[in-house]
């Protein structure tokens, strides 16, 4: 059946460097993915998404990229900072043409260190 | 502030009571959805209305009984849970139609569940 999964439950970064958040799928079928950002006390915020037909997509410090032969999906955040810290949730989306039916992973906990 | 508001943010009930959960959104989407979210498992989607029509049934028991009186509002009906229920409800929203970023749901922060 389908699934999305993230290899890690917790990741621990020192503050300056890069972070690599992955994540693993098994739908072939997915043609849309997104990135959540969830801090403690509050809902899930939108990061990022990105369609099957790229492979990198970037933001402002943060990018996506995507591997469809493996089915693999990560998000690499740059010079990460304290306020970085969260949990993020990778997720894939059937758009039913009115609405999103959004199916998470587990998570990974992000902890950034001084 | 996301635009979506969940009341209450906390909520302790019995296993007999009835009690609802309450969202808005100031956003002027038309999609609204609930998610459950239980400690180590992934956001469960549990209902979906797409302009004030329900679109999605995830498989939801009867004790819970969703209401989209109109686009703004969206309530979650609770009555005789079971202690297995305790979680946070979240509500989101989102455009619902195609556009740049069809997977944005906006979130409101949620309202804490414990039954007892």
């Amino acid at each position: 059946g389908e699934s999305v999964g993230l290899h890690l439950p917790t990741l621990s970064v020192q503050e300056g460097d890069n972070s690599i958040i992955n994540c693993a799928y098994s739908n072939s079928a997915s043609d849309y993915f997104i990135w959540y950002k969830q801090e403690s006390g509050k809902g899930p915020q939108f990061i990022i998404d990105i369609r099957s037909n790229m492979d990198k997509r970037q933001g402002q410090r943060v990018t996506v990229l995507l591997n469809k032969t493996v089915k693999h999906l990560s998000l690499q955040i740059a010079a990460t900072q304290p306020g970085d810290s969260a949990v993020y949730f990778c997720a894939e989306n059937a758009y039913t043409g009115t609405a999103s039916k959004l199916t998470f992973g587990t998570g990974t906990r992000l902890q950034v260190t001084l | 502030e996301t635009g979506v508001t969940q009341t209450p943010r906390h909520l302790v009930m019995g296993m007999t009571n009835k009690k609802s959960l309450k969202c808005e959104q100031h956003l002027g989407h038309n999609a609204m959805y609930w998610y459950k979210q239980s400690a180590k498992k992934p956001l469960e989607l549990m209902f979906v209305y797409s302009l004030e029509e329900r679109v999605e049934n995830n498989s939801v028991p009867s004790r819970f009984s969703p209401e989209c009186p109109n686009s703004s509002h969206l309530f979650l009906h609770l009555h005789t849970l079971q202690p297995e229920d305790s979680a946070l409800y979240l509500c989101a929203s989102s455009q619902g139609l195609a556009g740049d970023a069809p997977g944005e749901l906006f979130f409101g922060e949620g309202s804490r569940l414990t039954v007892l």
